[in-house]
């Protein structure tokens, strides 16, 4: 179950700006637990995008970001490129679940 | 780092499988490891965790009692024993390495390619 809300789609003409938002509650991500973000190509495994918040992995370039408010958390993507077309998930740890919690995923098109 | 996933395959209603997964070029029995499945066509859903001594296991509710997760650090291998499967467990299912030792809200660094469970008559 999906307890993290995304919005299904974003889209942008190559070299803008698009935001991504991941919306919990008291019990996740407003409870104080790190948000993660995903990144999965087609027909691929997702791969770390950003961590604990706002931290990016060795290698991922710095056009990705992320930031947390409250009980909602952002990825921005700036300088938007072609092979950034993808499916792009959040993750959470929610405490009255005593599991992790995944968003329902935004697909990110380049016009 | 490589975890390799395999055991699935098409499995009828109400049977059991057994997936595993190989863990290699890392330290095995230091981490926490998580198995997280997609449904064809659908997000991400969390399954289960096993901490990096197997001391302590949780599920989604959606699998509790019929998933069982387990781990033998003496072979690097991790498993997921699947009873009762339903149509809606119908997903890829990808072994996926815990950033530390499973306890906390970490992050997943590194996933498995999946291997695809069809539960089908």
């Amino acid at each position: 179950q999906s307890v993290l809300t995304q919005p299904p789609s974003v889209s942008g003409a190559p070299g803008q700006r698009v935001t991504i938002s991941c919306t919990g509650t008291g019990s996740n991500i407003g409870a104080g637990y790190d948000v993660h973000w995903y990144q999965q190509l087609p027909g691929t495994a997702p791969k770390l995008l950003i961590y604990g918040n706002s931290n990016r992995p060795s290698g991922v370039p710095d056009r990705f970001s992320g930031s947390k408010s409250g009980t909602s958390a952002s990825l921005a993507i700036t300088g938007l490129q072609a092979e950034d077309e993808a499916d792009y998930y959040c993750h959470s740890y929610d405490r009255s679940l005593s599991g992790h919690v995944f968003g329902t995923g935004t697909k990110v098109t380049v016009l | 780092v490589q975890l390799v996933e395999s055991g699935g395959g098409v499995v009828q209603p109400g049977k059991s499988l057994r997936l595993s997964c190989a863990a290699s070029e890392f330290t095995f029995r230091s981490y926490g490891m998580h198995w997280v499945r997609q449904a064809p066509g659908k997000g991400l859903e969390w399954v289960a965790v096993i901490w990096y001594d197997g001391s302590n296991k949780y599920y989604a509710d959606s699998v509790k009692g019929r998933f069982t997760i387990s781990r033998d650090n003496s072979k690097n291998t991790l498993y997921l024993q699947m009873n009762s499967l339903r149509a809606e467990d119908t997903a890829v299912y990808y072994c996926v390495r815990d950033l530390d030792d499973g306890s906390g809200s970490y992050p997943f660094d590194y996933w498995g390619q999946g291997t695809l469970v069809t539960v089908s008559s």
